[in-house]
């Protein structure tokens, strides 16, 4: 039969607006968040990282915001560019069971000139 | 800096064939991921060791896997015979462990392989 992929939630945005990235995360334990970045043909890319005592983290062009009732991370872009295309994930830790990173399916981001 | 080094970058194999992954983390460094992205799972963690010793291999598929870390500045991930499904772009990942950006794993380029 046919294999079905992942289909990526595809978010566009226009060049020098903001762009807003969500994440369910599903481990209640998890007590570190992170964000990545993949472009095409390379490895993800640290971007920003929140700890649980945190809700919100702003970082150079960058804002994550953390919701641990609903269980829910977002990642702000501010004046998104084209080099910021690309997959995002979030990326889950509960710290107190070693330091295993647990990915999100992720977000292709597409910035329209 | 060099940062973490995979060979091959890409491989191309016949099914029953061997296939061996090689990683170098970036020196310094006391944590290694090895991950599998597939358009099927996204990305997954098969094994990861931290000061070289193996923590968690629940990720690995099955007995065809396996994963070695010798020293501090090498590890393999061997496949054996390796099968179709197992077509996918292999990533090495290395981070500090119990520095304060933990979660901050630095990743390779990846090696393509596939099995025919």
């Amino acid at each position: 039969g046919e294999s079905v992929g992942l289909h990526l939630p595809t978010l566009s945005v226009q060049e020098g607006d903001n762009s807003i990235i969500n994440c369910a995360y599903s481990n209640s334990a998890s007590d570190y968040f992170i964000w990545y970045k993949q472009e095409s043909g390379k490895g993800p890319q640290f971007i920003i990282d929140i700890r649980s005592n945190m809700d919100k983290r702003q970082g150079q062009r960058v804002t994550v915001l953390l919701n641990k009732t609903v269980k829910h991370l977002s990642l702000q872009i501010a004046a998104t560019q084209p080099g910021d295309s690309a997959v995002y994930f979030c990326a889950e830790i509960f710290t107190g069971g070693g330091n295993k990173l647990t990915f999100g399916t992720g977000t292709q981001l597409k910035v329209e000139l | 800096d060099a940062g973490v080094i995979q060979s091959p970058r890409h491989e191309v194999t016949e099914m029953g064939q061997e296939v061996t992954l090689r990683c170098k983390p970036i020196s310094g460094h006391n944590s290694l991921f090895w991950y599998r992205q597939t358009m099927m799972r996204g990305l997954e963690l098969l094994i990861y060791f931290n000061n070289n010793v193996p923590i968690d291999d629940s990720g690995m598929p099955e007995d065809r896997f396996s994963a070695k870390m010798p020293n501090a500045s090498f590890s393999t991930l061997k496949i054996q015979p390796s099968e179709p499904r197992d077509s996918a772009v292999y990533f090495c990942a290395s981070s500090l462990y119990g520095g304060v950006s933990t979660g901050e794993l630095f990743f390779g380029e990846g090696s393509r392989l596939t099995v025919l």
